[in-house]
C-alpha cells in the first residue's frame, strides 16, 4: 500500500486479557519499529526489526509483550495478560533501509492502534 | 536519555514565526523532525545530520549544531495547518533507534 497501515485502529480490552496489533508496513521496508505513544508524550521505542530478525528488544516494557514478524513484512505486538497501564497508543513505523543515517531516510509512520485497557 | 524540546507549547496568530529547540546530552549523529495532529501519525518533515547543513521545506527549516548537541526548527509566517505537536527524535549512530522528545505544542489562529 502507500504507507503504513495498523489494525485494529482502537482496542478495548478488559485487564487481563491478551491483545494483537497489526502492522503492514510500506512495502519492500528492510526496517520496522513499534512504539509506544502515552498521552501527551512523544513516541517511546519498543522494538526493531530488519526483516524478520528482530535486532533490538530492549524497549518492551516487560515479557508480556512479544513481536514477531516472521516473513519480514507484516508484524504483530502481542501484548499478554493486559495491565491499565498498557494503555496507549502503538505505532508501528518502517523505512526503506537498515541505516537512518542517509540522507532522506527516516522512519514512516502508522496511524497507530489505540488500546484501552479497562 | 530523552531529548529536552523547548518550549513546551507555543501560542501564535497566523503569520508570525516561532522555533522550537531540542537538546540532547548524547552525541548526536542525527535529527529527524515530525509534527502529529490529535489522533493522527506522525508526520515527516525534515532530517539532519551529523555534518549537514541547513535543511528546509518551505517556510520551515532546521539547523543541527553538533558540538551544542542541539537541532532548532524554525517555523516562518506561520499558517492554521501547522498547528500541531512537533517532535524531534534523536539517533546516535548505528542502525535507526530513534529517541523522541516529549513534544512541542503548537497552535496558530487566526
Amino acid at each position: 500500500g502507500a504507507g503504513v497501515s495498523q489494525s485494529p485502529r482502537y482496542k478495548v480490552a478488559k485487564r487481563g486479557q491478551d491483545v494483537a496489533l497489526r502492522c503492514d508496513p510500506i512495502s519492500g521496508h528492510v526496517s520496522l519499529f513499534w512504539y509506544q505513544q502515552a498521552l501527551g508524550q512523544g513516541p517511546e521505542f519498543l522494538t526493531y526489526f530488519q526483516n524478520e530478525a528482530q535486532l533490538d528488544k530492549s524497549g518492551l516494557p516487560s515479557d508480556r509483550f512479544f513481536a514477531e514478524r516472521p516473513e519480514g513484512s507484516v508484524s504483530t505486538l502481542k501484548i499478554q495478560r493486559t495491565q491499565q497501564e498498557d494503555s496507549a497508543v502503538y505505532l508501528c513505523a518502517s523505512s526503506l533501509l537498515p541505516f537512518l543515517g542517509l540522507p532522506g531516510e527516516t522512519q514512516y509512520f502508522g496511524p497507530g492502534t489505540r488500546l484501552l485497557v479497562l | 536519555q530523552q531529548p529536552v524540546q523547548s518550549p513546551q507549547a507555543v501560542i501564535l496568530r497566523e503569520g508570525e514565526d516561532a522555533v522550537i529547540n531540542c537538546s540532547s546530552s548524547k552525541a548526536l549523529y542525527s535529527v529527524h523532525w515530525y509534527r502529529q495532529k490529535h489522533g493522527e501519525a506522525p508526520v515527516f518533515l525534515m532530517i539532519l545530520l551529523k555534518g549537514g547543513e541547513q535543511k528546509g521545506h518551505e517556510k520551515i527549516s532546521a539547523s543541527f549544531n553538533e558540538k551544542k548537541q542541539q537541532s532548532s526548527l524554525y517555523l516562518t509566517a506561520s499558517q492554521l495547518s501547522y498547528s500541531g505537536t512537533y517532535f524531534c527524535g534523536t539517533g546516535s549512530g548505528g542502525y535507526n533507534k530513534l529517541i523522541f522528545g516529549a513534544g512541542t505544542r503548537l497552535a496558530v489562529h487566526p
